[in-house]
């Protein structure tokens, strides 16, 4: 299993540019967020999804779109980017909703897109 | 709302020394909590994870932490560490609704000296 990918690793955008980070799992996992980390600040949690078809806001939605058209893919489209969205951004996803105790909780992480908005 | 606080934001220690970090949580059931380390550029690494039963829980890398419910505390340690310790130390709460929403502090900075 290649786990969680994201793609690319490093991008550079201008303001008001549009983008898609893509996150992709091969662990057949319902649930799937997208997390930003900025220093000082930890992770927070942008958006989440628990099965394709169904998405919803996390902490800090605002700029930010997603879809889950499969179970395997889960990306994050910034809509016109600002030079507050320069951050690192995290894919990560878990077993099934119905997993039960710490199973259901542990979340795997992928690699990190590092963003820079100019 | 969960929250989790991690009053330390670097220490130094030596190679060798022990260590402990401190991690304190605020949810109102009984919380799902995790430690995860992050080497520089890399993501995060899952070190151990809590719910229920013995407090002391034992992770990877010769990691343990101590559930403490009075103390609504979660630190994490370890007897001797190695230079490849040197990382970032996250801790995490889950909740326990549908959506698994891991709520982190905003981290330790460990730096270990030769």
């Amino acid at each position: 299993n290649a786990g969680v990918t994201q793609t690319p690793k490093f991008q550079v955008l201008k303001t008001g540019q549009s983008m898609t980070l893509q996150c992709a799992q091969d662990m057949n996992h319902e649930y799937m967020s997208w997390y930003r980390q900025d220093p000082g600040m930890g992770l927070r949690l942008i958006h989440y999804s628990v099965g394709a078809g169904i998405t919803d806001q996390g902490e800090v939605p605002n700029g930010y779109n997603v879809s889950r058209s499969t179970t395997e893919d889960f990306p994050l489209r910034l809509l016109s980017a600002a030079p507050s969205q320069t951050s690192v951004y995290f894919c990560a996803s878990s077993y099934s909703k119905w997993a039960g105790g710490l199973a259901g909780h542990e979340q795997y992480f992928g690699p990190g897109t590092r963003l820079t908005v100019t | 709302a969960q929250s989790v606080t991690q009053p330390d934001i670097h220490i130094t220690v030596s190679e060798g020394a022990s260590l402990e970090l401190r991690c304190n949580y605020s949810y109102g059931a009984t919380p799902y909590l995790f430690w995860y380390v992050q080497s520089p550029g890399q993501g995060l690494q899952l070190l151990l994870k809590y719910f229920s039963g013995d407090t002391l829980v034992q992770g990877i890398k010769g990691f343990e932490a101590e559930f403490k419910r009075s103390q609504s505390s979660f630190n994490l340690r370890k007897p001797s560490v190695h230079w490849s310790d040197a990382a970032e130390y996250f801790c995490a709460v889950g909740s326990s609704g549908s959506a698994r929403q891991l709520t982190f502090g905003s981290g330790t900075q460990l730096t270990v000296l030769p």
